[in-house]
C-alpha cells in the first residue's frame, strides 16, 4: 500500500519567512496530493491540494510543487503569518482512502 | 465548522472495556472514513465506508470494529481497550469515494480517548 514520508516533523520561522515541508510517496499509481493544516483542538482542514497531470499549483501565499518522476510533492508558504502556526499534514491517494504523512508541527515568531 | 460531528468529545474509561464513537457526516455525503491519531504515529487510516458497504481497510486492529448505518451515520467499535488505544479519533467524510479519488476530506473535531 501506499506510504507517504514528510520532513521535517518541525519547522520554527520567523514572520515573513518562507516555509517548505517536503513529501515522498511510494505509490506510483496515487494521483492526488492534498495539504491539510490542523490548528490546535481541531479536525484538519484542506489548505490546497494536486493533481497528477499538474506540476504546480498556487493559492495567494501557498504553493504545491509536484514531481511524478521523483514521486515527491512539496507545500511553499510565503511571507508567513504567526496565524499559519500549526501541523500540516500531506497526503496522497490513488484511487481509495488518504494516507497521511506524520505532519509537521510549524511555528511562526513574530 | 466541517459539517460532521462526532461524538463524545472525550472518553475516559479503563482497559479491557470496551466503548463507541459516533459520527455524522456531511449532509449529502456518501463516504465515511474513521482515522486515529497519536503523538507519534500522525493520522492513521483505519478504514472507509461508501453508503453502507466497507470499501477500504487501513490499519484496523482486529478488536476495532466499524459500520455505517442506513441513515449514513458511522459508528467505531474499539474493544478490549489496552493503554496504547489512546489516542484522538477522527472521522472524515466526502462525497465521492466509490472508486476514483476521495476529494476532499472533512474532518469532525475528533473523540479523545484515554484508557487508565
Amino acid at each position: 500500500g501506499e506510504n507517504v514520508e514528510q520532513h521535517p516533523s518541525t519547522l520554527s520561522v520567523q514572520e515573513g519567512d518562507s516555509a517548505v515541508i517536503k513529501c515522498t510517496y511510494s505509490d506510483s499509481a496515487s494521483n492526488y496530493f492534498p495539504w491539510y493544516k490542523q490548528e490546535l483542538g481541531k479536525g484538519p482542514q484542506l489548505i490546497i491540494d494536486i493533481r497528477s497531470n499538474v506540476g504546480e499549483k498556487k493559492d495567494q501565499r501557498i504553493a504545491v510543487t509536484l514531481n511524478k518522476t521523483a514521486k515527491h510533492f512539496s507545500l511553499h508558504i510565503t511571507e508567513t503569518q504567526p496565524e499559519d502556526s500549526a501541523v500540516y499534514f500531506c497526503a496522497a491517494s490513488g484511487g481509495t482512502a488518504l494516507i497521511f504523512g506524520k505532519g509537521t508541527t510549524l511555528s511562526v515568531s513574530s | 465548522d466541517s459539517g460532521v460531528t462526532q461524538t463524545p468529545k472525550h472518553l475516559i474509561t479503563a482497559t479491557g472495556q470496551r466503548v463507541t464513537l459516533r459520527c455524522s457526516p456531511r449532509s449529502g455525503d456518501l463516504s465515511v472514513y474513521w482515522y486515529q491519531q497519536s503523538l507519534d504515529q500522525g493520522l492513521q487510516f483505519l478504514i472507509q465506508y461508501y453508503n453502507g458497504e466497507e470499501r477500504a481497510k487501513g490499519n484496523i486492529l482486529e478488536r476495532f470494529s466499524a459500520q455505517q448505518f442506513p441513515d449514513l451515520h458511522s459508528e467505531l467499535n474499539l474493544s478490549s481497550l489496552e493503554l496504547g488505544d489512546s489516542a484522538l479519533y477522527f472521522c472524515a467524510s466526502s462525497v465521492g469515494g466509490q472508486g476514483g479519488n476521495t476529494g476532499e476530506l472533512f474532518f469532525g473535531e475528533g473523540s479523545r480517548l484515554t484508557v487508565l
